[in-house]
């Protein structure tokens, strides 16, 4: 079965230094893999996504993560934070064709201090 | 396109009431989920239709729950009767078909989604 395990439900960070958002997976097939944002009082937005292409992937915003199938992680990094980059993210997986069910983690509290 | 659009953004209601929650999907998205997100419980994936049709409920949480999707524009939560423990963001989202097109065909758009608390 399906599963995404985010590792530290809270992330502090300086302004300025690197953000690491830790997230691993469990699946018997190759996966799609996603971290999205959330916003207060908004719903999640896509940050970038994984679809078995490169495994260094661009995101907006400046992040990037790197799918390594022999860790099964797909880690969210971003060189610099900004006081704009806090937020909760999520990574969720889905096994792409023939199903449609994507697998959320709990989230990952992002703070940004000055 | 103005998105998944979701109404009421807020809800508040008391134990027993009726509670119903709509969602419109972006136009020409064949598939509509609609999510919960609590603390305790992170995001859940309560149903999931294709062309109108359920197609998983299995996270339905119990009989109160019932959701519908009358047409391609239109789906609707109801919760009936509610409880305190119902009080959570409901959100829908909605993705295009897999023969859309493969970059964004499945990648999930929310709407900003509607906060309920059941007194």
């Amino acid at each position: 079965a399906q599963s995404v395990t985010q590792l530290g439900s809270h992330v502090s960070v300086s302004e300025g230094a690197l953000v690491l958002l830790r997230c691993n997976y469990s699946s018997s097939v190759p996966p799609y893999l996603f971290w999205y944002v959330q916003y207060p009082n908004q719903g999640l937005q896509l940050l970038l996504k994984y679809t078995s292409a490169a495994t260094l992937v661009k995101g907006i915003n400046g992040f990037e993560a790197e799918f390594k199938k022999s860790e099964t992680s797909f880690h969210l990094t971003k060189p610099s934070a900004h006081m704009s980059d806090a937020a909760e993210y999520f990574c969720a997986v889905s096994l792409g064709s023939g199903t449609y069910k994507y697998i959320f983690g709990t989230g990952t509290r992002l703070k940004v201090l000055a | 396109d103005a998105g998944v659009i979701q109404s009421p953004r807020h809800e508040v209601t008391e134990m027993g009431q009726e509670v119903t929650l709509r969602c419109k999907p972006i136009s020409g998205h064949d598939y509509l989920f609609w999510y919960r997100q609590t603390m305790m419980r992170g995001l859940e994936l309560l149903i999931y239709f294709n062309n109108n049709v359920p197609i998983d409920d299995s996270g339905m949480p119990e009989d109160r729950f019932s959701a519908k999707m009358p047409n391609a524009s239109f789906s609707t939560l109801k919760i009936q009767p509610s409880e305190p423990r119902d009080s959570a963001v409901y959100f829908c989202a909605s993705i295009p078909g897999w023969d859309r097109g493969p970059s964004g065909a499945n990648v999930l758009t929310f709407g900003a989604g509607s906060r309920l608390t059941v007194l």
